[in-house]
């Protein structure tokens, strides 16, 4: 299984509704991360987990909660979102390996609209 | 100055043609360098990875990377309509976080 697989592809919510993303991967890989992409701009980074540790959080606001249950999986928690959150989010992951080659595989996304 | 710069396009070309991207960037560090393509509401797809300075090769594609000019091209030779899409050019020193440029849409016409 050589892909990352992201669920729901699309999802419309309120600001006031509570909504998981899920992220999975069985490449062995020790890396995984969450981007967020605007529209005709590149992923902007939000997290990432290395051995299912959070190792970079890139001041992202906390009505966004990211959990690592175990190496193979990775949700992303919404809370409270406001509308300019609408943005198609990514997760990909990577061996690990932040010395050698480290490439980051993309999961196709979960196009997520705010109310 | 942003740290990665590229030409966001768009790009047009005939079908066949020989379709060259580029980016500069300015961080010294940068050692590991990937290029990725990107359908309209996909995720990126990663096409080449390359370390440090030099060519490689891939099938109908060709990186290049000149680490002394901070400058790195991706090279597409007989380009086909399913090439249409926007190419993300992207780079990391020895940590895991990646800086990626704005991204090339570029359209091969048949």
């Amino acid at each position: 299984d050589t892909e990352v697989t992201q669920t729901p592809k699309h999802l419309v919510m309120g600001m006031t509704n509570k909504k998981s993303l899920k992220c999975e991967q069985h490449m062995g890989h020790r890396a995984m991360y969450w981007y967020k992409q605007k529209a005709k701009k590149p992923p902007e980074l939000m997290f990432v987990y290395s051995y299912e540790k959070l190792s970079i959080n890139e001041s992202v606001p906390s009505r966004f909660s990211p959990e690592c249950p175990n190496s193979s999986l990775l949700n992303l928690h919404l809370h409270a979102l406001q509308p300019e959150d609408s943005a198609l989010y990514l997760c990909a992951s990577s061996p690990g390996l932040a010395d050698s080659y480290n490439e980051q595989f993309f999961g196709p996304g979960t196009r997520l609209t705010v109310l | 100055q942003k740290e990665v710069e590229q030409d966001p396009g768009p790009l047009s070309v005939p079908e066949g043609a020989i379709v060259s991207l580029n980016c500069t960037y300015s961080n010294s560090a940068f050692q590991y360098f990937m290029w990725y393509r990107q359908y309209s509401r996909k995720g990126p797809e990663l096409l080449m990875y390359t370390y440090s300075s030099g060519n490689k090769e891939d099938g109908r594609f060709t990186a290049q990377v000149d680490k002394s000019s901070k400058y790195i091209s991706l090279f597409i030779r007989d380009s086909q309509p399913s090439d249409s899409a926007t190419y993300l050019c992207a780079m990391r020193g020895r940590g895991q976080k990646v800086t990626f440029g704005t991204g090339t849409k570029l359209q091969v016409i048949p």
